[in-house]
């Protein structure tokens, strides 16, 4: 079975410090993906990457970026210089065999 | 990019009425369908897997009886809540397969009074 722990519950930042939202995950398998979702007030959740399990390369979005280490199961994410849009749940998950075991959540707000 | 569609977005239904879900996809066709349910400041949990054409396979603790699950054609799949009670009340969400990750419909919050 998989498990992905969010530690971080609540978050609280000024706007433009940057923030990072810690993943971790457990596994047996070796091939699988990570994934980050955000989920703005409203509900939906919002796709942000995919990453495999073969592929450790960090990857940047404009003020998004992730960095990925097999060796110590993580997967974090990290904000620069935050918004207040950047306010929101934000969850990790692992996903193999058709399922997603999503962490709890990381509640992010970002204060202006 | 992908859409997926859920309706309604918010539900108050009385206890022991049931209550139909539906989830859309959009300009794309979704063979299989997932339904999550998430409580209060909690996790997505995996309900079941909507399979068009066949059967919806239930995750262990799911009354499959209860939450009844149609996936009749490519784009659309139906989550009913079969006499609803109040311990139903949560926030459910649909998702579809759509490279490169998965999309998720906006969830539907029910309110059982």
């Amino acid at each position: 079975a998989q498990k992905v722990t969010q530690a971080q519950t609540e978050i609280s930042v000024v706007e433009k410090e940057d923030v990072t939202l810690d993943c971790v995950y457990e596994t047996r398998d070796t091939t699988y993906y990570l994934f980050w979702y955000k989920q703005p007030p409203s509900g939906e959740l919002v796709f942000l990457i995919r990453r495999n399990s073969f592929d450790e390369q960090n990857e940047i979005s404009g003020r998004y970026s992730w960095n990925f280490q097999k060796s110590t199961s993580s997967f974090n994410f990290t904000i620069t210089a935050s918004q207040v849009v950047d306010s929101a749940v934000y969850f990790c998950a692992s996903y193999n065999f058709n399922k997603f075991y999503f962490g709890s959540g990381t509640k992010l707000n970002v204060k202006p | 990019g992908a859409v997926v569609s859920q309706h309604p977005s918010r539900v108050i239904c009385k206890s022991g009425t049931s209550v139909k879900i539906e989830c859309r996809s959009l300009d794309f066709q979704a063979t299989t369908m997932f339904w999550y349910r998430q409580f209060p400041k909690q996790s997505l949990m995996l309900m079941a897997t909507s399979n068009e054409g066949s059967k919806a396979t239930y995750e262990q603790g799911v009354e499959k009886d209860k939450f009844l699950i149609n996936h009749a054609s490519l784009t659309l799949s139906t989550l009913t809540v079969t006499s609803a009670h109040p311990e139903d009340s949560s926030f459910y969400i649909c998702s579809a397969r759509e490279e490169p990750g998965y999309t998720f419909g906006s969830g539907t919050r029910l309110t059982v009074v």
